[in-house]
């Protein structure tokens, strides 16, 4: 079965960089486009960021471009944010996604979040 | 940017009431509208999508209709595990596409 996990979240201070990770398992990972969304806490859902499966596509949310940088490596099954310059505004639950194979932009299976908390 | 406007923002019912959630798009998203479900301390999950199929292992209480700006989820008899958040997201213009605010389906 789809399985997602991600990692890497805690608590950084304003300014400072975080790199999360996805490990996927139960298909093919290379064939799909991968998406990060995020959750302010009490709020509702807001896509970040997405990357074809080789990596020539990768398209951006405006509130993260220039500051977040999406990557994955098909070896390692795995999926990466690097986020720097953080803000309190980034503080929020961040969600791998994998996006439909022939249906761009559905969100198919989730994984189950990393908090990150930018906070001094 | 296409604004996705979801109603009523809470829903109290009892459980085997018909639940009928609302989400309505700025301009047309044609059939590109997905349903999703989270339950509190977790991720979402796909419900429906293109308007009207069911995701897999989605019971058949849970029906989508519409296209172009009017959408409708509905749930024929409520269970017990219903009662979460619903969100509609579009991707007529993906990226970045849009997501409702979402919809709180609590029990009466």
């Amino acid at each position: 079965q789809v399985q997602l996990v991600e990692s890497g979240g805690g608590l950084v201070k304003p300014g400072g960089s975080l790199r999360l990770s996805c490990e996927a398992s139960g298909f093919t990972f290379s064939d799909y486009y991968m998406t990060w969304v995020r959750q302010a806490p009490g709020k509702g859902l807001e896509w970040v960021s997405y990357l074809s499966g080789g990596s020539s596509n990768i398209y951006y949310a405006d509130s993260v471009k220039g500051r977040f940088t999406i990557s994955r490596d098909n070896a390692k099954n795995s999926l990466y944010l690097q986020m720097s310059t953080l803000r309190a505004e980034d503080t929020a639950v961040y969600y791998c996604a994998r996006l439909g194979r022939w249906r761009p932009g559905l969100f198919d299976y989730w994984g189950q979040g990393t908090l990150v908390t930018v906070s001094s | 940017e296409i604004v996705l406007a979801q109603s009523p923002a809470t829903l109290s019912l009892s459980p085997g009431e018909r639940a009928t959630l609302s989400c309505r798009a700025s301009q047309s998203v044609s059939s590109y509208l997905a349903w999703y479900q989270q339950k509190p301390g977790q991720a979402p999950r796909l419900l429906i999508y293109d308007a009207s199929n069911r995701a897999t292992g989605i019971p058949a209480r849970f029906s989508g209709s519409g296209s172009g700006t009017d959408f409708t989820l509905t749930i024929s008899s409520l269970e017990p595990e219903d009662f979460a958040v619903y969100y509609c997201h579009q991707r007529s213009n993906w990226p970045p596409g849009t997501f409702g605010q979402g919809t709180k389906l609590e029990i009466k």
